[in-house]
């Protein structure tokens, strides 16, 4: 079945810090991909995605791009924030199919 | 526009009690989902329901069941809680196009319900 792997947490940085988030994936088909985050207290939000292979997806600072050929999603943003501090989970839905598999999260903790 | 929304925000039961946590949205989406999520174990998909009238089973069911009472609102029901069952719970909601990728098929989450089953 499908599966998604991110690195484990927490993952501890100074402000103004360069970030990235480890994804690798595993899935029968050809999935879209997305980082979703989680701030204290709150629900999921989509932070970006991405549909097909090569496409980068941006939002906030943060990027990613897929990469079909080492079946990952890595999250990066060149320059952290206080803010920025939160769970970030990556996650992937078959083609067709709109259920997501999740990873188990990583936390972000940014100090001043 | 508010979204998805659930009720309770928090929950105490004890062991053996029952209740049903509701979700609602108003954007006119098909699809709905509940996750419980687990401290280290991610967000695992409970049930789901890719349109009104239909509901499936997702990762980890047992022990729960689930209405979609109308395209606004699905609830989530345990019978007879048990510890195992403590968890937050958030409902999601999504308009996917079937066999198709687009931007319809993010998913948005309420803010959670943290239940507590002594």
């Amino acid at each position: 079945g499908d599966s998604v792997t991110q690195m484990e947490g927490p993952v501890t940085l100074s402000e103004e810090a360069f970030l990235t988030i480890n994804c690798t994936y595993t899935a029968t088909g050809y999935p879209s991909l997305f980082w979703y985050v989680q701030y204290p207290g709150e629900g999921l939000q989509l932070l970006l995605k991405a549909t097909k292979a090569d496409d980068k997806g941006s939002n906030k600072g943060f990027e990613a791009t897929y990469r079909k050929e080492t079946t990952s999603f890595h999250l990066e943003k060149g320059s952290v924030q206080v803010s920025d501090s939160a769970v970030y989970f990556c996650a992937l839905s078959e083609r067709g199919y709109s259920t997501l598999t999740f990873g188990k999260g990583t936390m972000l903790l940014v100090s001043p | 526009n508010a979204g998805v929304t659930q009720t309770p925000k928090f929950q105490v039961l004890k062991t053996g009690q029952s209740m049903t946590l509701q979700c609602a949205q108003d954007m006119n989406h098909n699809s709905m989902y509940w996750y419980r999520q687990d401290p280290g174990m991610g967000l695992r998909l409970i049930y789901y329901s890719a349109s009104e009238g239909t509901t499936d089973k997702g990762e980890v069911p047992n022990g729960y069941n689930v209405s979609r009472l109308n395209k606004r609102e699905f609830s989530l029901r345990l019978e007879s809680a048990a510890p195992s069952q403590t968890s937050v719970y958030f409902c999601a909601s999504n308009h996917p196009l079937a066999g198709g990728v687009d931007s319809t098929d993010t998913q948005y989450f309420g803010p959670g319900t943290r239940l507590t089953v002594l």
